[in-house]
């Protein structure tokens, strides 16, 4: 049974560049999260959407950050142009949400670091 | 405006002892807790939740405790071993925040042998 599946594992770049990270949630959840964590700030909800819809945004830093969810097992999250304090690990998670509360699961992250 | 602190950010604990982990939080809206645990370089992993309704949730040797009169959640790992040293987040929900997550910051556990 897959966990979620995120891409690249690693990404290093040079400022101004875009960064595309890559989630693919479980197989039948319809929540999908995305988090950052830092160490200043710890784990930080970024956005997140249900049945492909975002719900909220309110946790994306600026306008730098964009995120999509094209269909039920894809979503990004774009950074463009890239900043060096964009440097952090960056989690996908999902999960399935009906009447009660399902624990949301979560890949292994992206660690992004920005030269 | 932290609503959901771990103010203790690393404990030792030697192997066979019990392990407590505390998570403090502020939001009466709360309505449900979790506590994940996470191992360097992978994702966190979801260990044992409560709803307000109970105060408190066993599974195995883990075993959650909630006091909603102070705002205050404990996991309680017995007996501890080597193998449960990892980051423990505490995070927190609520029904009308349509399920959304606040973590607090981690503790560090280490488990000595």
């Amino acid at each position: 049974d897959a966990g979620v599946i995120q891409s690249p594992r690693h990404e290093v770049t040079e400022m101004g560049q875009e960064v595309t990270l890559r989630c693919k949630p479980i197989s039948g959840h319809n929540s999908l999260f995305w988090y950052r964590q830092t160490m200043m700030r710890g784990l930080e909800l970024l956005i997140y959407f249900n049945n492909n819809v975002p719900i909220d945004d309110s946790g994306m830093p600026e306008d730098r950050f964009s995120a999509k969810m094209p269909n039920a097992s894809f979503s990004t999250l774009k950074i463009q142009p890239s900043e060096p304090r964009d440097s952090a690990v960056y989690f996908c998670a999902s999960s399935s949400k009906g009447k009660s509360n399902q624990p949301q699961h979560f890949g292994d992250g992206t660690r992004l670091s920005i030269l | 405006d932290q609503q959901v602190k771990q103010n203790s950010p690393s404990l030792s604990v030697q192997e066979g002892r019990i392990s407590i982990l505390n998570c403090d939080y502020t939001n009466s809206m709360f309505d449900y807790f979790l506590w994940y645990k996470k191992y360097p370089a992978e994702g966190p992993t979801f260990l044992i939740s409560i709803s307000s309704i109970k105060d408190k949730n066993e599974d195995g040797r883990f075993t959650v405790f909630l006091n909603k009169s102070a705002k205050h959640l404990s996991l309680h790992i017995v007996p501890s071993q080597p193998g449960d040293s990892a980051v423990y987040f505490c995070a927190a929900s609520w029904a009308s925040g349509t399920y959304k997550y606040i973590f607090g910051t981690g503790t560090r556990l280490k488990v000595l042998a």
